[in-house]
């Protein structure tokens, strides 16, 4: 089945600077990859996805960029804010002919602190 | 909206008693789901149905047992469950039609403790 593997698995950063997340996977046959943010006390949010016919997908300070040549994705976040903090997941959904089909699997989450 | 609403909050059972938890979600979407999630882990796939009907079953212990009377609502019937099974148990949901087809939607979820 699919793998999705997630570095780093913690990422401390002063505010105002970028933060990067990285993750790879081992299916080919995934085609679909949501990042979610998870705060304290609360269920994962959806916040930016990226599907495998787009490279690149931008929403404000969030960006995902996509390579599936090397088969991984990356979460962008620029000008960090202490509400930034939380938990974040990568995840990919294997599309039709994956052993996994329509199942999202998840990576093992980075936690992520933003310094005033 | 995109909001997946999960009762109650917080569960402390013992060992033989029986409990359900609820999910309800009224965006149309005819794809739920059931997850478990341990401390500082991702969440872990339980259950999936599709239009009501039970369409994975990640070999979960009998002692929990899904149901999906109608369209909004999901439950898990929760039976002689074990310390170990304490967790947050997340629902979501996610459209099966449409541009937003693969997105998943989670619950607040529900803290269970197990005596």
């Amino acid at each position: 089945g699919e793998n999705v593997e997630q570095h780093p698995s913690t990422l401390s950063v002063q505010e105002g600077d970028s933060a990067v997340i990285k993750c790879t996977y081992s299916d080919s046959a995934s085609n679909y990859f949501p990042w979610y943010k998870q705060e304290l006390g609360k269920g994962p949010q959806l916040i930016i996805d990226i599907r495998s016919n787009v490279g690149e997908k931008k929403d404000q300070r969030i960006a995902v960029t996509l390579n599936k040549t090397a088969k991984h994705f990356s979460l962008h976040i620029t000008e960090t804010q202490p509400e930034d903090s939380a938990v974040y997941f990568c995840a990919a959904r294997v599309g039709a002919g994956g052993t996994s089909y329509g199942k999202l699997t998840f990576g093992q989450g980075t936690i992520l602190t933003v310094h005033p | 909206d995109t909001e997946v609403t999960q009762t109650p909050k917080h569960l402390v059972m013992g060992m033989t008693n029986k409990k359900s938890l609820k999910c309800e979600q009224h965006m149309g979407h005819r794809a739920m789901y059931w997850y478990k999630q341990k401390a500082k882990k991702p969440p872990e796939l339980m259950f999936v149905y599709s239009y009501e009907k039970l369409s994975i079953n990640e070999s979960v212990p009998s002692r929990f047992s899904p149901e999906c009377p109608n369209s909004s609502l999901l439950n898990l019937h929760l039976h002689a469950l074990q310390p170990e099974d304490s967790a947050l148990y997340l629902c979501a949901s996610r459209p099966t039609l449409g541009t937003r087809e693969y997105e998943q939607y989670f619950g607040p979820g529900t803290r269970l403790t197990v005596t």
